[in-house]
C-alpha cells in the first residue's frame, strides 16, 4: 500500500469547515483513498473512500486532486464532537476479492474549538 | 446489528499468565483481524483471517496465537503474557464484498504486570 503523510494536529473552530489534507505521492492506479477516524479510547470508524472522483455522504467530503497524488476530507460544519483523530489509508481496489492489509499511521489529531 | 462485538473490555494479567481476547462479528464478514495500539504508534496488525480454518501473520505476531473455526468468532490468544503486551487490541471485520470496509470493535484494554 502506498504511504500516506498527514500533519499530527489541526484546530477548527466549531460550526466552521475543517479540512484534513493528507499527501499519497506514490499512490498507484488501482488505489482507492480510504479515510476513518477514532474517537477518544473508540474503535476506528468508517467516513469515507474514493478513487479519482470527488465524493460526498452524510458525514464529510472527500476531494481528491487531479493527479491522484493529494485529497482532503471536508467536514462542513465542525461540532465537538468531531474531535478524533482522523486517518488517511491507501489501499487497492475495494473489490479485488482479497485480503488487504491496511496500515493505520498516526492520523491527524483534529480538536475542535468552541 | 450488534456489528463486532469484543470481550472482556478491560483486563489485568501478570506476567506469565495467559488469556484469550474474544472477538464475534454478526454481518457473515469473511476476513477479521486483530490490531494492537499503542500510544503514539497507530495501529499495528497482529493477525488476520480471510475465512475459516485459514489465519496468516500481520505486522507484530511474536506471542499471540490465533485461530478461525467459524465466520463468526476469531479469538486472540497470549499464551504468556508479557509487560510489552499492555495495550489496546482492537477487532476488526471486513467483506471483499462490502467495498473492504473495516468495522471495528470497541476494544479491549489489556495491562501486563
Amino acid at each position: 500500500d502506498a504511504k500516506t503523510t498527514q500533519p499530527p494536529s489541526m484546530d477548527c473552530a466549531e460550526g466552521r469547515a475543517a479540512n484534513l489534507p493528507c499527501n499519497h505521492s506514490t499512490i498507484s492506479g488501482n488505489e482507492y483513498v480510504y479515510w476513518y477516524r477514532q474517537i477518544h479510547s473508540q474503535g476506528p470508524q468508517y467516513i469515507i473512500h474514493g478513487l479519482k472522483n470527488n465524493e460526498t455522504n452524510e458525514m464529510a467530503s472527500l476531494i481528491i486532486t487531479e493527479d491522484r497524488k493529494s485529497s482532503t476530507l471536508i467536514l462542513p460544519h465542525a461540532t465537538l464532537r468531531d474531535t478524533a483523530v482522523y486517518y488517511c489509508i491507501v489501499r487497492a481496489h475495494p473489490y479485488s476479492g482479497g485480503y488487504q492489509k491496511v496500515t493505520f499511521g498516526i492520523g491527524t489529531k483534529l480538536q475542535v474549538i468552541p | 446489528n450488534a456489528g463486532v462485538t469484543q470481550t472482556p473490555k478491560f483486563q489485568v494479567l501478570k506476567t506469565g499468565q495467559s488469556m484469550t481476547l474474544q472477538c464475534a462479528q454478526d454481518m457473515n464478514h469473511e476476513y477479521m483481524s486483530w490490531y494492537r495500539q499503542d500510544p503514539g504508534m497507530g495501529l499495528r496488525l497482529i493477525h488476520y483471517s480471510v475465512g475459516a480454518g485459514i489465519t496468516d501473520q500481520g505486522e507484530v505476531p511474536n506471542g499471540y496465537n490465533v485461530s478461525r473455526s467459524t465466520t463468526e468468532d476469531f479469538p486472540l490468544r497470549l499464551l504468556s503474557a508479557a509487560p510489552s503486551q499492555t495495550s489496546v487490541y482492537f477487532c476488526a471485520s471486513s467483506s471483499g464484498r462490502a467495498k473492504n470496509i473495516q468495522y471495528f470493535g470497541a476494544g479491549t484494554r489489556l495491562s501486563v504486570l
